[in-house]
């Protein structure tokens, strides 16, 4: 079974920071997502990447599949970026169901 | 679109209570999947739905019972609440190999 493992658990940046949050796992997967929970607890998905880079706006999220490793980039950081990250990775090749991880909790000031 | 909905979205139960937790997508998607959260752990799948008519156990199953009404529709009931069961309830849904759209979440206590 697939372990996930955040990091930083917890992060504060003053606005216009570049942010950096990883996420290892330990089995092969077919795809890796990011989730942003707002502090009002709704969730979004942000990416969905089985391979190299995507971007939305200033959200950049990149993975290595050979390491086993993504990380979630927020170039100008803002106050409104305050949230929960979460990233999930398939349990195995064969399935669709996802394992969690536990989440960075990011606080942006201004 | 009102996308994932859920009611309730606060529950409060006494321990042997039970009661139905509702979802339901206007998305067409044809997988649907009830997660839980608790404070320090990720989500944590509870049952999930491929299709109409076809439910599969996820990683914490005991306790709970669910039913896939139709497409739209996927419920989880609660037969007997205990407190172990206080938790944030998501329900999610999808299409294909695409990303998850989540509910709001139902925060229930049980005392």
């Amino acid at each position: 079974k697939n372990e996930v493992e955040q990091s930083p658990q917890n992060l504060t940046a003053q606005e216009g920071e570049f942010i950096t949050i990883n996420c290892s796992y330990s089995v092969g997967i077919s795809a890796l997502h990011w989730l942003q929970q707002h502090p009002g607890g709704g969730i979004v998905s942000l990416f969905m990447l089985s391979s190299g880079k995507k971007k939305h706006g200033r959200l950049i999220a990149t993975i290595n599949i050979q390491e086993k490793h993504s990380s979630l980039h927020i170039t100008a950081s803002h106050p409104r970026d305050s949230a929960v990250y979460i990233c999930a990775v398939h349990e195995n090749y064969n399935t669709d169901k996802l394992i969690f991880g536990t989440g960075t909790r990011l606080q942006v000031f201004p | 679109n009102a996308g994932v909905t859920q009611t309730p979205k606060f529950q409060v139960l006494k321990t042997g209570q039970s009661m139905t937790l509702q979802c339901a997508q206007d998305m067409n998607h044809n997988s649907m999947y009830w997660y839980r959260q608790d404070p320090g752990m990720g989500l944590r799948l509870i049952y999930y739905s491929a299709s109409e008519g076809t439910t599969d156990k996820g990683e914490v199953p005991n306790g709970y019972n669910v039913s896939r009404l139709n497409k739209r529709e996927f419920s989880l009931r609660l037969e007997s609440a205990a407190p172990s069961q206080t938790s944030v309830y998501f329900c999610a849904s999808k299409f294909g190999n695409y990303e998850q759209y989540f509910g709001p979440g139902t925060r229930l206590t049980v005392t």
